[in-house]
């Protein structure tokens, strides 16, 4: 079965600095990886995913995420956090049937 | 125009009743989806409906039944309401996946169960 991993429940930068949440999943196949964000009372948007083709993978909101097989990795970055930033993300894989399995989320916050 | 609405947005209730949550996608989009949002945010799938058939059915309890009228609706009945079902419930949808897995899955606002 497919998994993800999450390091670090929160994350806290200062506005302005390197913003990197980090994604590790297990699949016994070739994983397709989402990142979706959560605001307060929100649901969940998408920011970027990977299927196939190049492995850094362009998001909105100025972020990006590079699949790495050989570490099984997909970390998140945006190389200058916003305060509009602040907001719960999750990394997820997809499984059989298009079902989303997902970590259990970093709370990114962002300090002025 | 909101691509995935739910109603309620929030639902207070007493234990042993039954309630009922609506989806609706505007997206035509074929296939629809129930998530579960625990009080530690931790998220997880419980049914996937492709054009009104049944894909998807994790290990949730009978009292959980979810109905879809037509592949644009997926609604979620509840039955004896326990104290345990207090969640968020999201509501997904996306395009039959052609290739598995690949399709992106578009969130509804969710629907904030509390029961009591």
């Amino acid at each position: 079965a497919q998994s993800v991993t999450q390091l670090g429940s929160h994350v806290s930068v200062s506005e302005g600095a390197l913003v990197l949440l980090r994604c590790n999943y297990s699949s016994s196949v070739p994983p397709y990886l989402f990142w979706y964000v959560q605001y307060p009372n929100q649901g969940l948007q998408l920011l970027l995913k990977y299927t196939t083709g190049a492995t850094l993978v362009k998001g909105i909101n100025g972020f990006e995420a590079e699949f790495k097989k050989s570490e099984t990795s997909f970390h998140l970055t945006k190389p200058s956090a916003h305060m509009s930033d602040a907001a719960e993300y999750f990394c997820a894989v997809s499984q059989y049937g298009n079902k989303l399995v997902f970590g259990a989320g970093t709370i990114l916050r962002v300090k002025s | 125009d909101t691509a995935v609405s739910q109603t309620p947005k929030y639902l207070v209730t007493q234990m042993g009743n039954d309630k009922s949550i609506k989806c609706e996608q505007n997206l035509g989009h074929d296939t629809m989806y129930w998530y579960k949002q625990d009080s530690k945010k931790f998220l997880k799938i419980m049914f996937s409906y492709n054009n009104k058939e049944l894909i998807i059915n994790e290990t949730v309890p009978n009292r959980f039944s979810p109905k879809s009228p037509d592949k644009a609706h997926l609604n979620l009945h509840i039955n004896s309401l326990e104290l345990g079902d207090s969640a968020v419930y999201f509501c997904a949808s996306s395009q039959e996946p052609r290739v598995a897995g690949q399709e992106t899955q578009y969130f509804g606002p969710g629907t904030r169960l509390l029961v009591l």
